[in-house]
């Protein structure tokens, strides 16, 4: 079964430097997500993807972060300058298309920022 | 931001018996649900979902129940299993288009022999 991968799994970090964490979603889904979820806080929705360009973004989602599709296969989120408060769960989803709405999750990277 | 409620932040259940997740949302602009399970070290995993227009949609052991007028839904699990035992979310969407899930925060569910 068709399933969203993500890498690292875990990514440890100093305060002001860059990640990226990466996602390859499902072959043939159009739409594609990223989501956080701190240590005992909700499901955040980040920013989502479409057609090459950013179709909408939460207010979490500042000028720190920005999303790439380098490819035909990879979805990036990258993080200028990472903060004590960006160690989440970091989930990216992808779509076949909004109607319907069910989105699939991948496995998660987990970012520390120490 | 507390537009999807989750009341209950744990359940437990007998094996064999009905496990009934509970879910408020407080916009009234969802017009769509969808019901997340969560093992840890795991991504949520897509259950079940039901669209405003409906109030019961059914596959297998799973049937999700949507009041409306109570903005209120539900999520049973009959006969519960040990392998139903995670964190279920409720999520809802606004009118087709957009894109973001607002989340919940979560129901731990155990199931026990």
């Amino acid at each position: 079964e068709p399933e969203v991968t993500q890498t690292p799994s875990h990514q440890v970090t100093q305060m002001g430097q860059e990640v990226i964490l990466r996602c390859v979603p499902i072959s043939n889904h159009l739409y594609f997500y990223w989501y956080r979820q701190i240590l005992g806080q909700k499901v955040e929705f980040l920013v989502s993807f479409y057609n090459n360009e950013i179709s909408e973004k939460s207010e979490i989602f500042d000028d720190q972060f920005s999303v790439e599709r380098p490819d035909g296969s990879n979805f990036t989120l990258k993080i200028r300058s990472t903060k004590l408060e960006d160690s989440a769960m970091y989930f990216c989803a992808s779509s076949p298309d909004p109607v319907g709405n069910e989105q699939f999750f991948g496995p998660g990277t987990r970012l520390t920022v120490l | 931001d507390q537009q999807v409620k989750q009341n209950s932040p744990s359940l437990s259940v007998q094996e064999g018996r009905i496990s009934i997740l509970n879910c408020d949302y407080t916009n009234s602009m969802f017009d769509y649900f969808l019901w997340y399970k969560k093992y840890p070290a795991e991504g949520p995993t897509f259950l079940i979902s039901i669209s405003s227009i409906k109030d019961k949609n059914e596959d297998g052991r799973f049937t999700v129940f949507l009041n409306k007028s109570a903005k209120h839904l539900s999520l049973h699990i009959v006969p519960s299993q040990p392998g139903d035992s995670a964190v279920y979310f409720c999520a809802a969407i606004k009118p087709r288009g957009a894109q973001k899930l607002v989340f919940g925060q979560g129901t731990r569910l155990t199931i026990n022999p």
